[in-house]
């Protein structure tokens, strides 16, 4: 166990929709990442937070926004849902946003647009 | 383009032997790499790391090794266990130039059978 936790583990819906995919940190991390993974690829960077102000980011869709919140959870946000996003969506946190920190993984959100 | 690559999509090893996996990488800034292992339906796992000032890293059963020069590392698991058989995922950040981002290899499949 990584120590950080993300929900739901599963989600379906539907093309157009909107959805919200919610990490939490482990304990003491100010630095939250989003990767998705699609099938057959490797897990692609999206977003970083840090103490809640956007650090870097990827490639990130316009129709995705993220946000970290006081409590340090994190919420990603998907919108006007395609066939093309699902895929599994993994956060990631570290202690700090510099220097050589690990990233521990959460459990992943599986995402599946109908 | 691919940063971070892992030639071998699959491993075949028997128990008690030694596995081998490679990755190899083009960006000369990245300065640190991460080896993850992943089961099916879970997040990656944090195996080793190296900085770019080392050579080697060693720990427990794994030994990381990187090549500056040809931009290679490899991960050295002794001896392999079948509850060794996952994916693995070679990762690697530029943290000196401030970007903690992970890159990720599209990993190998390591079997490692009785």
């Amino acid at each position: 166990d990584s120590g950080v936790t993300q929900t739901p583990k599963h989600l379906i819906t539907a093309t157009g929709q909107r959805v919200t995919l919610r990490c939490s940190p482990r304990s003491g991390d100010l630095s939250v990442y989003w990767y998705q993974q699609s099938l057959d690829q490797g897990l692609q960077f999206l977003i970083q937070y840090y103490n809640g102000e956007e650090r870097a980011k990827g490639n990130i869709l316009e129709r995705f926004s993220a946000q970290q919140f006081p409590d340090l959870h994190s919420e990603l946000n998907l919108s006007s849902l395609e066939l093309g996003d699902s895929a599994l969506y993994f956060c990631a946190s570290s202690a700090a946003d510099r220097g050589q920190e690990t990233q521990y993984f959460g459990p992943g959100t599986r995402l599946l647009v109908l | 383009d691919q940063q971070v690559k892992q030639n071998s999509p699959s491993l075949s090893v028997q128990e008690g032997r030694i596995s081998i996996l490679n990755c190899d990488y083009t960006n000369s800034m990245f300065d640190y790499f991460l080896w993850y292992k992943k089961y099916p339906a879970e997040g990656p796992t944090f195996l080793i790391s190296i900085s770019s000032i080392k050579d080697k890293n060693e720990d427990g059963r794994f030994t990381v090794f990187l090549n500056k020069s040809a931009k290679h590392l490899s991960l050295h698991i002794v001896p392999s266990q079948p509850g060794d058989s996952a994916v693995y995922f070679c990762a690697a950040s530029a943290v000196n130039t401030g970007f903690q981002k992970l890159v990720f290899g599209t990993g190998t499949r390591l079997l490692v059978s009785p």
